[in-house]
């Protein structure tokens, strides 16, 4: 059975640019997660999505970051300008309801210049 | 709010020796799972060991093992026979468990380092 894919697991942009990072979750599983870790820290979680409804996107900054999950299967995060700041890891993560934990992808390493 | 605290950030052991690493939760829940995922240099999390808390018995898997302490909310990993591929981050989480697929909250890690 295929893990949860990400794409890419590395990108370098300069700052203001757009970014977008793209997950394929495992099959069946019907919750996918966003997490953002910063060097040196755990992972933070940045949206939860239940099939398509995005049911846990209170950490997630708006005012940049946006995401979809149009078919309740992939789902794409985006960034729109990116910040010097948002150098980081982008982790996805995907569990079903009979698992009690999430299985993560490699994430996309990001760095803003 | 669940909170995650790992008190360690850096542990080195002697490959074939035992180490523990030390994780402390905060949370008001009584239904919770909590876990031990490691993180090496390919930044893929992997899970180690999970633990219902509801079950009294230590999780144990393998050469990994885990000290339960509910009511100090304490949670330990200890490795044994330690191995160069233990290398890694290890992170320390938390999920409730009364929300299905509830968000896991993580600690801020211990790198364990392996000395040959």
């Amino acid at each position: 059975e295929a893990g949860v894919v990400q794409s890419p697991r590395y990108k370098i942009i300069e700052k203001k640019q757009p970014v977008a990072f793209w997950c394929n979750p495992i099959s069946g599983h019907n919750t996918l997660y966003w997490y953002l870790q910063n060097l040196g820290q755990g992972p933070e979680l940045l949206i939860r999505y239940e099939n398509e409804e995005a049911v846990d996107d209170s950490q997630l900054p708006k005012d940049r970051f946006s995401a979809e999950r149009l078919k309740g299967v992939d789902s794409t995060l985006k960034i729109q300008p990116a910040e010097l700041g948002d150098s980081a890891v982008y982790l996805c993560a995907s569990s079903s309801g009979g698992n009690t934990e999430a299985f993560f992808g490699q994430g996309t390493r990001l760095t803003v210049v | 709010a669940q909170t995650v605290t790992q008190s360690q950030p850096e542990m080195s052991v002697q490959e074939a020796e035992t180490v523990t690493l030390s994780c402390t939760y905060d949370t008001s829940e009584s239904d919770y799972y909590l876990f031990w995922y490691k993180q090496p240099p390919s930044r893929q999390m992997i899970l180690v060991i999970r633990q219902e808390a509801y079950k009294q018995q230590n999780a144990t898997e393998n050469r990994f093992s885990v000290n339960f302490q509910k009511a100090a909310k304490s949670f330990s990993l200890k490795i044994s026979d330690s191995q160069l591929g233990d290398a890694a981050m290890y992170f320390c989480a938390y999920r409730r468990g009364c929300c299905r697929d509830d968000k896991i909250i993580f600690g801020k890690g211990t790198r364990l380092h392996i000395l040959p």
